[in-house]
């Protein structure tokens, strides 16, 4: 069963680098994306970017002057780091496993009569437990 | 970029109600899309994707439907472990939500 274990430091100063680190236990590394995914306290979800186990980025455009996420797959690891931080980057921040075009069954299918396993096309279907940063001078 | 426009933002039930949740999309998506819960201090959880199917361990009493620019969730019968906020998402783009809280 895979499970997603992150870390990284919790409390920075403005202007400092945030720097986090996600590992994967229990299952393959490649075929999937491995995104990070932010929580300001008491609001939404803010996708922040993601990679592949060949490196291949995507970020979020609003965060991507700032942003680097790298991948060390001999360990099965993905990092974050969001430099020139303010108060406005203090959230949760979460690893999750991201499945698309049918590379993950995680589900069933339910019509009249049973179920089937059905892949999946578009979910984050494995989280970290989430790391709280907060940003104070 | 495609938004997501959950509704209402609060729902105020009792246990044992039904709770009927909408998620918008501005353009169509498809059936490409997923529901998650999320409770105080935990990450969120995978209900439904791909618009209908349910992840495993989810109890039956969840479900969805819609396809295109529609979707809805419908928790048929609310237990006291749902109240919680509930997340719609398409690729990287996540609803504001929907707080379903103990009337």
């Amino acid at each position: 069963q895979v499970q997603l274990q992150q870390w990284g430091a919790g409390l920075l100063k403005p202007s400092e680098t945030l720097s986090l680190t996600c590992a994967v236990y229990g299952g393959s590394f490649s075929g999937y994306y491995w995104s990070w995914i932010r929580q300001p306290p008491g609001k939404g979800l803010e996708w922040i970017g993601e990679i592949n186990h060949s490196g291949s980025t995507n970020y979020n455009p609003s965060l991507k002057s700032r942003v680097t996420i790298s991948v060390d797959t001999s360990k099965n690891q993905f990092s974050l780091k969001l430099s020139s931080v303010t108060a406005a980057d203090t959230a949760v921040y979460y690893c999750a496993r991201y499945c698309s075009g049918g590379s993950c069954y995680v589900g069933r299918r339910f019509f009249p009569g049973g179920s089937r396993m059905a892949p999946t096309h578009d979910a984050f279907d494995i989280w970290g437990q989430g790391t709280m940063v907060t940003v104070s001078s | 970029e495609i938004v997501l426009t959950q509704s209402p933002a609060t729902l105020s039930l009792s246990p044992g109600e039904r709770a009927t949740l909408s998620c918008r999309a501005s353009q169509s998506v498809s059936s490409y899309l997923a529901w998650y819960q999320q409770k105080p201090g935990q990450a969120p959880r995978l209900l439904i994707y791909d618009a209908s199917n349910r992840a495993t361990g989810i109890p039956a009493r969840f479900s969805g439907s819609g396809s295109g620019t529609d979707f809805t969730l419908t928790i048929s019968s609310l237990e006291p472990e749902d109240f919680a906020v509930y997340y719609c998402q398409q690729r990287s783009i996540f609803g504001p939500g929907t707080k379903v809280d103990i009337k």
